[in-house]
């Protein structure tokens, strides 16, 4: 049983360009939530996402946005790069909203130069 | 709104002594807590979880952690560290009834855990 898979592992992109992460929920979830790990940080919540809806957003801005498909993965995007948006971008999924046993995936290591 | 707070950036213990891992919380209500480990470049893995009943809880790998109300803390433990739990740790928290804002867990900035040989 395949848990949690996000790809890429790495990516690097220049700022200003635009960058999309993929995630494929374990078997059985129905739920995407996405997180931001800076270097030295805790993970912050930026969206979650269940029945192909967002369900609940973090202090991020318009610039990063989601998307979940019918088979319940989802992506992320964020336009307009910063420099401040390198992190390890963590997506987590889990059987209903309510979020009461998250499995996270390996993340996807975006550096902006 | 939700907080956690992980007082230790580090903590270093020796192989074969107890350790403990501290974290207080603030929540709306009731608290739905966890405990996470993190390996270096990789994602979260899940330890432990409290929602209601016993105070005292087991999770993997001989972890357990301790819930106190009134201290509003939930403290990981361990009798004995191994080497190979030196990683860092992350405990996060929300809020235990349904409703808007209250399924996004909030984090803990981490603690690095260093077991020494």
């Amino acid at each position: 049983d395949a848990g949690v898979t996000q790809s890429p592992t790495h990516l690097i992109k220049t700022r200003g360009q635009q960058v999309t992460l993929r995630c494929s929920p374990k078997s059985g979830h129905d739920t995407v939530s996405w997180y931001q790990q800076a270097l030295g940080q805790g993970p912050q919540f930026i969206f979650q996402y269940y029945e192909e809806e967002e369900r609940q957003r973090g202090n991020f801005p318009d610039r990063f946005s989601g998307h979940q498909f019918p088979n319940y993965s989802s992506e992320l995007n964020v336009n307009a790069l910063l420099l401040g948006d390198s992190a390890l971008y963590l997506c987590a999924s889990s059987q209903g909203e309510m979020n009461t046993e998250a499995f996270f995936g390996q993340g996807t290591r975006l550096t902006v130069v | 709104a939700q907080s956690v707070a992980q007082p230790e950036d580090q903590v270093n213990v020796a192989e074969g002594n107890p350790l403990t891992v501290k974290c207080t919380y603030s929540v709306s209500g009731n608290p739905y807590l966890f405990w996470y480990v993190q390996y270096p470049n990789r994602g979260l893995q899940f330890l432990l979880k409290y929602i209601t009943g016993d105070n005292l809880v087991k999770g993997s790998y001989g972890f357990e952690a301790e819930f106190n109300k009134s201290q509003t803390s939930f403290h990981l433990k361990k009798p004995s560290a191994l080497v190979s739990d030196s990683a860092l740790y992350f405990c996060a928290v929300r809020p235990l009834y349904s409703g808007a804002g209250s399924y996004q867990l909030t984090f803990g900035k981490g603690t690095k855990l260093s077991v020494i040989p």
